[in-house]
């Protein structure tokens, strides 16, 4: 089946100006997750949503940065006022995560998205 | 900030040789490790989910071991081929997050 999906790829924008950026994850998967890999670093956590309950959001870096995930399916990752330091590969990744309490929870794998390379000048 | 730290940070070896890289993570509320595969242009791919101490998992020619008491898990891959070269991230799972190392990139020369 179809894997996680992003668009777009590759995205370079003008500091200052708003990007929106676009996760479909794998049907059926509850969990969904953003990251961002700045050079030369390693991934960092930005946030998390688990079917309809509330995101965990503890690892966005700064109010510029929001994300929503509509019908718990797709998710759109937004950054207002774009700075040079935002520039960074953008992952997401998707599970098909159980509930807490239920057997095996939360040790299901990511299925990752190729990416987008968002790039601010 | 939780730390996972991954050595070396890269690695070049020749066809036919075994490598090894380790994965250092905090040995309390743990609740499971991942190990991935970054091939470059590509999405990172899964290869081991592993939660108990003592795990050892193995595909193929990669295998890795875990010790939650001491916090840190080894990849072992046997008779490096080309087609291994990519960078190996693990990640720390405490429940709802995931806390990745920075990864070894490994580079295998034919």
């Amino acid at each position: 089946g179809a894997g996680v999906s992003q668009s777009p790829s590759n995205k370079v924008t003008e500091k200052g100006k708003d990007v929106e950026l676009r996760c479909d994850p794998i049907s059926g998967h509850t969990a969904l997750y953003w990251y961002r890999q700045s050079l030369g670093q390693g991934l960092e956590f930005l946030i998390y949503f688990q079917g309809n309950s509330a995101p965990d959001k503890s690892g966005l870096p700064s109010d510029r940065f929001s994300a929503e995930r509509t019908g718990g399916s797709v998710s759109t990752l937004t950054i207002q006022r774009t700075q040079q330091e935002d520039s960074a590969v953008y992952l997401c990744a998707s599970s098909l995560r159980k509930k807490r309490g239920t057997s095996g929870e939360g040790r299901s794998e990511q299925y990752f998205g190729p990416g987008t390379r968002l790039t601010v000048t | 900030i939780l730390n996972v730290e991954q050595s070396p940070q890269s690695l070049h070896v020749q066809e036919g040789d075994s490598t090894n890289f380790t994965c250092s993570f905090p040995s309390s509320n743990f609740y499971a490790l991942h190990w991935y595969r970054w091939e470059t242009a590509k999405s990172p791919e899964a290869l081991f989910v592993m939660t108990l101490n003592g795990d050892e998992k193995k595909k193929g020619r990669i295998s890795a071991t875990l010790n939650t008491k001491e916090g840190y898990s080894y990849l072992y891959i046997k008779g490096s081929q080309p087609e291994d070269s990519a960078t190996y991230l693990c990640a720390f799972n405490n429940f709802n997050k995931f806390y990745f190392g920075s990864g070894t990139k490994l580079n295998v020369k034919p």
